[in-house]
């Protein structure tokens, strides 16, 4: 079946640079998509969504960028902080009566000193 | 801190036994989602339940059940409890049955020896 994927297992950005964190989506019929940040021991956190009527949304120190010509989706963080440093999931949510979250695999972002 | 609560913690049993983890959404949010994350599959979605009834089921085994309460809180109960069930079980909650921005709790963690 179709599934949203990540390029990358893991990322090391140097403090203060920016980030970008990737993910592929397969369903066509996907038409929100989230991005979750999971540091360890905690339960997924919201970071910002997107609906696929848009293509760019800007939250505090983030932007999601959603490219639905190459279903492609992607996390930018401005100036990487050490607390920034967590595994990073995306979601999609595809129309229909039964409406579900299916995530990505993660992507574990360091941040190095 | 997402207003979603889970209880126990952290939960240790043994093979063939029987355990319910517990969870409380957030205030005013009617949809309960769990899913179970494990080291080699991710986050899986589990079950959905809107308003005390079951929305949708996902990669849910059969000796795995759930209810929402009148109250709105919602268990999971796992029984006949394999090695292979060692896992993170979050629930998470939204407004709507519409799937979308889920709010997610800190999670349970169950160790099957």
């Amino acid at each position: 079946g179709e599934s949203v994927g990540l390029h990358l297992p893991t990322l090391s950005v140097q403090e203060g640079d920016n980030s970008i964190i990737n993910c592929a989506y397969s369903n066509s019929a996907s038409d929100y998509f989230i991005w979750y940040k999971q540091e360890s021991g905690k339960g997924p956190q919201f970071i910002i969504d997107i609906r696929s009527n848009m293509d760019k949304r800007q939250g505090q120190r983030v932007t999601v960028l959603l490219n639905k010509t190459v279903k492609h989706l992607s996390l930018q963080i401005a100036a990487t902080q050490p607390g920034d440093s967590a595994v990073y999931f995306c979601a999609e949510n595809m129309r229909g009566s039964a409406r579900q979250l299916t995530f990505g695999s993660g992507t574990q972002l360091t941040v190095l000193p | 801190d997402s207003g979603v609560t889970q209880t126990p913690k952290h939960l240790i049993t043994a093979t063939g036994q029987r355990v319910t983890l517990r969870c409380s959404p957030r205030s005013g949010d009617l949809s309960v989602y769990w899913y179970q994350q494990s080291l080699d599959q991710g986050l899986q979605f589990l079950i959905h339940y809107y308003n005390g009834e079951e929305r949708a089921k996902g990669n849910i085994l059969e000796r795995f059940s759930a209810q929402q309460f009148p109250d709105l809180h919602s268990e999971l109960n796992l029984s006949s409890l394999e090695l292979g069930d060692s896992a993170l079980y979050f629930c998470a909650s939204s407004v709507t049955r519409a799937g979308e921005t889920q709010y997610f709790g800190p999670g349970t963690r169950l160790l099957v020896l």
